[in-house]
């Protein structure tokens, strides 16, 4: 199993500025994830990270927008940049274990005004 | 491509009472297929799951039935605590899968347990 830190786990952020969200895992993985969950709709990932490589992004979001490190096997970061109200989700930070479980972190419920 | 219809919420009930959340699913072969549980204030708990046709997953009072011929793998409990209280995701993946990177969710159902 894994246990994931995630913080802040809530923040509520002027348009226009950028929040960063740190990812924490008791264990080392090779690979991470982010998610967004918008208001009333399911959880769509954003992109996976690997350490010592850039981020793999899916269809849909950029790298400006949504930057990524990932410095090590046990941490990663996801920046939210040039916040409008539209960003305003649920950002979760994810592992896989052995290739067959995902396990999440609590959350960061962003709102931008 | 694979996607994942949920029984929209929320969905309130009395303790001791019978659940059913129903989902459905779009893929092609014979995906994994997962509930989620979400409690307040925390992170997504991998529920049950069952990797193949007419497997039944169980956990903590919960079950659900991997149905290929209905594509539904819904979600029962016959009788909810206030503890249950939470948004329940349904998700799936493809064959042999539970990758966070192959996850695709449903909607969630929040479910609201009244003592």
């Amino acid at each position: 199993s894994a246990v994931i830190s995630q913080k802040p786990s809530r923040d509520i952020c002027q348009r226009g500025t950028s929040l960063t969200i740190q990812c924490q895992v008791d264990s080392q993985v090779t690979m991470m994830f982010w998610y967004r969950q918008q208001p009333g709709q399911s959880l769509t990932l954003i992109a996976t990270a690997n350490q010592g490589s850039e981020a793999t992004y899916e269809s849909g979001f950029v790298i400006d927008k949504f930057p990524i490190s990932r410095p090590n096997l046990t941490f990663s970061t996801l920046t939210v940049s040039n916040m409008s109200p539209e960003d305003s989700s649920i950002y979760l930070c994810s592992v896989e274990v052995g290739g067959t479980e995902a396990f999440f972190g609590q959350g960061t419920r962003l709102t931008v005004v | 491509g694979n996607s994942v219809t949920q029984m929209e919420g929320p969905v309130t009930l009395s303790e001791e009472a019978f659940l059913t959340i129903n989902c459905t699913y779009t893929a092609t072969g014979y995906p994994s297929l997962f509930w989620y549980v979400q409690y307040p204030g925390e992170g997504l708990q991998l529920l049950l799951k069952a990797t193949k046709a007419d497997d039944k997953g169980s956990n903590k009072g919960f079950e659900a039935t991997y149905r290929k011929e209905t594509t539904s793998f819904h979600l029962e409990k016959g009788s909810v605590q206030v503890s249950d209280s939470a948004v329940y995701f349904c998700a799936l993946s493809p064959p042999l899968s539970g990758s966070a990177r192959q996850l695709t969710f449903g909607s969630g159902t929040q479910l609201t347990v009244l003592p």
